[in-house]
């Protein structure tokens, strides 16, 4: 139990393009969910939390008008990387949690801008 | 400022060898802590919770030192399959459910 899909799991895409990810927790049903990025030999940092039905709350340094959450459902929320650069380029990972202090993570999503 | 500290290692061991993992945390204001494995280019999973009184999980114990806000994870007998990166993890009360994540030390388990 407590599986969380993502999709894509890699995507290389062109500078200035924008590019989606879906996070889905596939037999539970999930309130919150998180995403994070992770740098290579660096830390997983937390982008957003997101609560299904409401707006996300973005960590500070994290542009809310560039990675746009959408937590419409339990079971999915989206994070979409508009107007990609190189920078961007990063692991994608989200979780998804079914009660307080559990969380469960997907298997990432790798982004490579060109 | 918020932040989980690790020795990143690399930590070689031979087979067989026990090895500890040190973490300390900034925020006094912590609840829950935990220890994560990470896999080259996968997702983190959880190994286990960490808990006041300390906790063992079969070759894996973890401890908890609130007073000098500080965790380890001992690892007894290693398996090669043991290699991987370990996360000490941190729920900062004031984050509501949000985890904090260590860098990781890095362990490679020889032959």
């Amino acid at each position: 139990g407590a599986v969380v899909s993502q999709h894509p799991s890699w995507v290389i895409c062109k500078s200035g393009t924008s590019v989606k990810i879906e996070c889905r927790s596939l037999d539970f049903q999930a309130t919150t969910m998180f995403w994070y990025r992770q740098f290579p030999k660096q830390s997983l940092m937390l982008m957003a939390t997101s609560n299904e039905g409401s707006k996300a709350t973005y960590e500070q340094g994290v542009e809310k008008d560039k990675f746009l959450i959408n937590h419409a459902s339990l079971t999915l929320s989206t994070l979409t990387v508009t107007s990609a650069h190189p920078e961007d380029s990063s692991f994608y990972i989200c979780s998804a949690s079914p009660v307080p202090y559990e969380q469960y993570f997907g298997p990432g999503t790798r982004l490579t801008v060109t | 400022r918020k932040e989980v500290e690790q020795d990143p290692g690399p930590f070689n061991v031979p087979e067989g060898a026990t090895v500890a993992f040190n973490c300390t945390y900034s925020n006094s204001a912590s609840q829950s802590f935990f220890w994560y494995r990470q896999d080259c280019r996968k997702e983190p999973k959880l190994l286990m919770s960490v808990y006041s009184s300390g906790n063992e999980d079969g070759r894996f114990t973890a401890q908890l030192n609130r007073a000098s806000q500080y965790i380890s994870l001992l690892i007894r007998d290693s398996k090669l399959s043991d290699s991987a990166t370990y996360l000490c993890v941190v729920n900062f009360r004031d984050s509501g459910y949000a985890l904090n994540f260590g860098k990781g030390t890095s362990l490679l388990v020889t032959p």
